[in-house]
């Protein structure tokens, strides 16, 4: 089945320890998102690449960066984790940009010790 | 600003039907989507409105009135399964999408 895969579902890190997330993707879509969720809030987007072309939302702090190797993969990287950035992270897909429906992987729920 | 209401939380009874509400402001509109997210997991599509009226897909409806900037979702023949964050979200003229913060949905036997 096309869908969203993220990995690792669960990432426990130290304070300061940079992780990686990574997406991927097999419904060929152009855009791919980064989303930060905490408990009972709205999904915040970081970033959004349309194809290669990278997006960075104006309040995504710069401890977070992303890449977008090809059209199926895409990684999320916090260089210097603190306590603030423990969340469910998120990875969605659209075919395009305008209103389409976002497709979102599981999510990696991500601890900082 | 933009900014989307949804209430926080909801309690219902197996069986019976519960309506969620959105209100939102938002710079221009292009469609409001409702999603369904269960606890710990990824959201997942349920509808989308962008002209004025009810939709009906199965057990769930959603209704727009763009003049009101109001939205509810529908939900019938409650299961239990149906407990769930149920999140809001619009898309402004930029295409941009504004999330609410969700409305968890408990459903009792």
């Amino acid at each position: 089945d096309a869908m969203v895969i993220q990995n690792p579902r669960y990432q426990v890190t130290q304070f300061g320890k940079p992780v990686t997330l990574s997406c991927s993707q097999t419904l060929n879509h152009n855009v791919m998102y980064w989303y930060q969720q905490k408990s009972s809030q709205a999904p915040k987007l970081l970033f959004h690449y349309y194809d290669k072309d990278f997006n960075n939302e104006a309040d995504t702090p710069d401890n977070f960066q992303s890449r977008r190797p090809n059209t199926s993969f895409c990684f999320l990287d916090i260089r210097s984790p603190g306590l603030g950035d423990a969340a469910m992270y998120l990875c969605a897909t659209s075919r395009d940009t305008g209103a389409n429906v976002l497709t979102f992987g599981a999510g990696s729920r991500l601890t900082v010790l | 600003g933009q900014n989307i209401d949804q209430p926080t939380e909801m309690t219902a009874t197996e069986g019976a039907i519960v309506q969620i509400n959105c209100t939102y402001q938002t710079s221009g509109f292009n469609g409001l989507f409702w999603y369904q997210q269960h606890a710990g997991e990824a959201p997942t599509f349920l509808s989308y409105n962008v002209l004025d009226g009810l939709e009906e897909k199965g057990r769930f409806s959603s209704f727009l009135s763009r003049s009101k900037g109001y939205s509810y979702l529908l939900l019938k023949e409650l299961q239990m399964k149906d407990s769930a964050s149920y999140l809001c979200a619009t898309m402004d003229s930029n295409y941009q999408l504004i999330w609410g913060a969700g409305t968890k949905l408990i459903i009792k036997p």
